[in-house]
């Protein structure tokens, strides 16, 4: 069965602290991993496309990278404005549909 | 300012009452989709739309309809509302079905069926 994971559940990190988060995925055949910012109360807003293994892409603070089992969303020197739930989603090969995961929800304290 | 617009932002109903959330875009997307959002369960597809006149199932279609008259639009219809379908609705755009530029969310319709 097509899974995506998504770990941890929740992040507390204080300013400035480092961290990754983890989406594990178990498909078929990958066309694309995507990555998508959530704010209460919207639309979840996108991020990053990746479309193979060691690839990486980069915004402002936040970096994600791709193997084959796994991305990571690597988030550096955060700012509470990055305080959000991070949602990632796999787009699967045989068709049009995405799988996404449950969420990361990171909070960055000031 | 591009954007998909859903409405109504929130609605109450009681079981039975046909309702339609409506979702309108501006970006001229061939590509347009429905899901539904559950506390740990993420996001869910119900169905989308590859084009004027095409649509499809998507993981949880039960209980619902589209339909997709318009390239701009693409309601979501609930003949028959049940508790179940209580949850909060989003609906989506992109130029491609691949949505390699990304998606672009609706601000999301939070239904209540009591």
């Amino acid at each position: 069965e097509d899974q995506v994971t998504q770990s941890p559940e929740a992040l507390r990190l204080q300013e400035g602290e480092s961290s990754s988060l983890n989406c594990s995925y178990t498909v078929s055949g990958l066309r694309g991993l995507f990555w998508y910012r959530q704010d209460p109360g919207k639309g979840p807003e996108f991020l990053f496309t990746l479309y193979s293994a060691g690839e990486e892409k980069e915004k402002e603070r936040l970096k994600a990278t791709l193997t084959k089992k796994e991305s990571f969303l690597h988030i550096t020197a955060p700012k509470p404005e990055d305080s959000a739930t991070y949602l990632c989603a796999v787009h699967l090969a045989s068709n049009y549909q995405l799988i996404w995961g449950a969420g990361t929800k990171l909070i960055i304290k000031p | 300012e591009a954007q998909v617009t859903q409405n109504p932002r929130y609605l109450i109903t009681v079981t039975g009452k046909k309702l339609t959330v409506t979702c309108s875009q501006n970006m001229n997307h061939e590509y347009m989709s429905w899901y539904r959002q559950d506390p740990g369960l993420g996001l869910r597809q119900i169905y989308y739309s590859m084009n004027v006149e095409v649509t499809d199932k998507g993981d949880v279609p039960e209980g619902y309809k589209v339909s997709r008259k318009e390239k701009r639009n693409f309601p979501l219809i609930l003949e028959s509302p049940s508790p179940n379908q209580t949850s909060l609705y989003f609906c989506a755009s992109s130029s491609s079905p691949r949505g390699g530029d990304g998606y672009t969310f609706g601000s999301g319709t939070r239904l209540t069926v009591v």
